[in-house]
């Protein structure tokens, strides 16, 4: 099982949708946990760190689910300017002391 | 914006040659990573340093070798470039205590012909 799994997608939906993106993380004792965006032939950008209780930035919702091992992302009214590749990432236990661990990457396209 | 550089952003090659990919952050972090990713792939870690003269392999294996003499700096060197290098280089850095996001430089996009 790898340690961080995400839906590879694509995610086709119309502008103004709202999108849900799921992950999973293998190991329980994991964490920080992070949701970056990717846009095509970019690097990788910090979009917002999950919390605990969640979290929200504007269109943008985090949430964390201990007990099942599980991150969301959900994106409100999207645009287009959302099409990019959404990566899961954790931090394992040790947290500051050891490397992220990042996903594959769910894949986002909005549509006009 | 994070303040991390990388150096070429584009790269063409011939077979054979050696080439080192620079990077450099102003942040002071300790912890400095170079990944590799193939278009529409995901992120291999290849090398990691959490500090002067600490290297690290990563998940990845790869050909290349790394140093961190200073803080700063964290170039990749391959000593013979081949076609199967081909891909994008991306360096990161964060710091060890606090806040633990990763930051990424913009990336050298190498193609060895």
């Amino acid at each position: 099982r790898k340690e961080v799994e995400q839906d590879p997608g694509p995610f086709n939906v119309p502008e103004g949708a709202t999108v849900a993106f799921n992950c999973t993380y293998s190991n329980s004792a994991s964490q920080s946990f992070f949701w970056y965006r990717q846009d095509c032939r970019k690097e990788p950008k910090l979009l917002m760190s999950v919390y605990s209780s969640g979290n929200e930035d504007g269109r943008f919702t985090a949430q964390l689910n201990r007990a099942s091992q599980y991150i969301s992302l959900l994106i409100r009214d999207s645009k287009l300017s959302d099409s990019a590749t959404y990566l899961c990432v954790v931090t394992p236990p040790g947290g500051s002391q050891g490397n992220l661990i990042f996903g594959k990457g769910t894949k986002l396209s909005v549509k006009p | 914006e994070a303040d991390i550089y990388q150096t070429p952003r584009y790269l063409v090659i011939g077979t054979g040659k050696k080439i080192t990919l620079e990077c450099s952050q102003t942040m002071g972090h300790d912890k400095m990573y170079w990944y590799q990713q193939d278009p529409g792939m995901e992120l291999h870690l290849i090398h990691y340093s959490y500090g002067v003269n600490s290297t690290e392999k990563g998940d990845l294996s790869s050909e290349s070798t790394v140093s961190r003499i200073r803080t700063e700096h964290f170039p990749l060197t391959l000593e013979s470039a081949r076609p199967s290098h081909t891909s994008q280089y991306l360096c990161a850095s964060r710091t060890t205590s606090g806040r633990v996001e990763q930051y990424f430089g913009p990336g050298t996009r190498l193609t060895v012909t």
